[in-house]
């Protein structure tokens, strides 16, 4: 039981560049959420999911945009990376009682 | 909307001094109400959490918190540190939805304990 796992674990990026970051997790849990996490700010929510084929945006979702797969998974794709996304994203799912659970973070540099 | 204020950024203890992290909030309802802790170059581990019931809550790791309704405040305790637990802590909120609850993270308050 790996809970939530992210890849990858660190990537550099220019300024333009896309990538996507995958997130998946084993607990059949329905909702899953992406964060970006930046100093002094906690974390904040870019997009969720709430069940299988459907998502919403948080509350910083510019320059991101996401896909529901399946249920174990939640991929983040930056289609034009810029400097301010430089951030650490962490993935998480929601267990029963809305406690949720954190993958290890992906740590995101854009020059 | 929900909001959570965490008003320590950084605070310094003693190993086996005990330990008091601020949180309030902000909801016209009681909140589901949580505090996750993170390691240097980790992810987020819930160390409690607050639905209905006792206001007192143990956790993981010796750690307590108790939901004060009438201050919007839910304070993580711990009576005596240990080296380990140096780390940043994040108090939550969670808005009740029917299954659809969205949680709001304070900035976070990092520990430094010394020896």
């Amino acid at each position: 039981n790996a809970g939530v796992t992210q890849t990858p674990k660190f990537q550099v990026l220019k300024t333009g560049q896309s990538m996507t970051l995958q997130c998946a997790q084993d607990m059949n849990h329905n909702s899953m959420y992406w964060y970006r996490q930046d100093p002094g700010m906690g974390l904040r929510l870019i997009y969720y999911s709430a069940s299988e084929g459907t998502t919403d945006k948080g509350e910083v979702p510019n320059g991101y945009n996401v896909s529901r797969l399946n249920k174990r998974e939640f991929s983040l794709r930056l289609e034009s990376a810029a400097p301010s996304q430089t951030s650490v994203y962490f993935c998480a799912s929601r267990g029963r009682l809305t406690e949720q659970f954190f993958g290890p973070g992906t740590r995101l540099t854009v020059l | 909307a929900q909001s959570v204020t965490q008003p320590d950024i950084h605070i310094t203890v003693s190993e086996g001094a005990s330990l008091e992290l601020r949180c309030n909030y902000s909801y016209g309802a009681t909140p589901y109400l949580f505090w996750y802790v993170q390691s240097p170059g980790q992810g987020l581990q819930l160390l409690l959490k607050y639905f209905s019931g006792d206001t007192l809550v143990q956790g993981i790791k010796g750690f307590e918190a108790e939901f004060k309704r009438s201050q919007s405040s839910f304070n993580l305790r711990k009576p005596s540190v240990h080296w380990s637990d140096a780390a940043e802590y994040f108090c939550a909120v969670g808005v009740p939805n029917f299954g659809n609850e969205k949680l709001t993270f304070g900035t976070g308050t990092r520990l430094t304990i010394i020896p």
